[in-house]
This record gives C-alpha cells, sequence and structure tokens, in this order.
C-alpha cells in the first residue's frame, strides 16, 4: 500500500515568490494534516481537514499561506509571498478520522524542504 | 515553556547498550502518549502508542508513562545502528472535537556506534 505522497521533495526560491506543495494521503484516509517542521524541533500542526473541511487552521499564517483539499483527497498548501523565516520542512500526514477509534494513527510523508533565499 | 519538553541531544552510545529516552509535559490533560521515530529526510513514523499510565512493551521498545510526575520515557534495548534516528514524543487529549491533535516534543537524536 503507498504511503502519503509529497511533491516535490525539495523547493529553494528568492524571497517574495510564491510556492505550493501537494499532498496526496493515503487512501480512504478522511483526516489531513499539514505541519511545519523547523531544524531541531518536532512539527507544528498548521492545518487540519475532516474530509474536504478545514476545522482546524488556528496556526496557519492567513496572511500569507493557503490550502485547499478539492473533493476530500489530495491537497495543496500555499505560500504567497514567501519569507527568509518560511524555510523549514512541510510535512503532510494523514489518518483514517475521528470515528476510527482512540489511536487514528497519523501517517507520515517525507515532506517538502523549502529553501527560501 | 512548551507544553512538552525533550532533550535534544545528540545522545551517543555504543551498540548494545540500553537507551533511555525521555519526555516531560505540563498539560495534565494529556491521555494519549506515543513516540515516533524519524529518520534523516524523512517524515516521522509511529514506534508506540500509550494510553494513560503504564508501560507497553515491543520487541525490544518499552513506552513507560507516569501521568503523576507528567513524565514519559520510551527505553530501547539492545540498541542497533539502525536505531540512529530523531525520536520525538507526541501526545494528545481527547478534551476537544479533534480527534488526536499532536503536540509533539522537540525529538532527541540518537546516535548508535558499531
Amino acid at each position: 500500500e503507498a504511503g502519503v505522497v509529497q511533491s516535490p521533495r525539495y523547493k529553494i526560491i528568492e524571497k517574495k515568490q510564491p510556492v505550493a506543495f501537494w499532498c496526496n494521503p493515503i487512501s480512504g484516509h478522511n483526516t489531513l494534516y499539514w505541519y511545519l517542521q523547523n531544524l531541531g524541533q518536532g512539527p507544528e500542526l498548521l492545518i487540519r481537514y475532516e474530509n474536504e473541511e478545514a476545522v482546524d487552521d488556528s496556526q496557519l499564517p492567513k496572511d500569507r499561506f493557503s490550502a485547499e483539499r478539492l473533493k476530500g483527497v489530495d491537497s495543496t498548501l500555499k505560500i504567497q509571498p514567501a519569507e527568509l523565516g518560511d524555510s523549514a520542512v512541510y510535512l503532510c500526514a494523514s489518518s483514517l478520522g475521528l470515528y476510527s477509534g482512540a489511536s487514528n494513527e497519523q501517517f507520515f510523508g517525507p515532506g517538502t524542504r523549502l529553501t527560501v533565499l | 515553556q512548551k507544553e512538552v519538553e525533550q532533550d535534544p541531544g545528540p545522545l551517543s552510545v555504543p551498540e548494545g547498550a540500553i537507551v533511555s529516552l525521555n519526555c516531560t509535559y505540563s498539560n495534565s490533560a494529556f491521555q494519549y502518549f506515543m513516540w515516533y521515530r524519524q529518520y534523516s529526510r524523512k517524515g516521522p513514523e509511529l514506534l508506540m502508542y500509550t494510553y494513560s499510565s503504564g508501560n507497553k512493551e515491543d520487541g525490544r521498545f518499552t513506552a513507560q508513562v507516569d501521568k503523576s510526575s507528567k513524565y514519559i520515557s520510551l527505553f530501547i534495548r539492545d540498541s542497533q545502528p539502525s536505531d540512529s534516528a530523531t525520536y520525538l514524543c507526541a501526545m494528545s487529549h481527547p478534551n476537544n472535537n479533534a480527534g488526536n491533535m499532536l503536540t509533539f516534543g522537540g525529538g532527541t537524536r540518537l546516535m548508535v556506534k558499531p
């Protein structure tokens, strides 16, 4: 079974440029998460989707970040314009969903490493 | 102060050693406790999952939760070079509508030398 797929794996851009990340979750997983991971830190949640609905985006900097999950499957995360401080790894994860049981294990993709110059 | 604290390491041990990794936390509402392993340039993968207090064993790995002390541990027996990775603790509580929203520690980098 394929895991969570993310692309691109690496992205280098200049500041003020736009950038987009794509995530394809595990088939059948209703919940999708986008995390930000700075070097030497644990992942921090940016946004969570239950199917196509964004149910927690309180940590998403809405002035420059946006996300969508069309048809409740794939998702894209966009930054426009990018700033130097956005350099980090952007992780996507998916899980079966709220009512799948107590564990509701999150499966992570390999991440997109963004460098803003 | 962060909700979940974890010594960043690096922790360097010889092959075969017993490794102890720890996290402390401040939110007494946390009920679910997890350990993730993250290899370089990979996403985290779930190693151990524990609900509430107690111990859980899986092969060479043992997870312990002491809710009275707000302290969790992961022990690795007979450590192998392939165990070299960053270990992240994560926690969640059921007191919201978000299922398992995870709060991660900063991770401890482990190096097991042959």
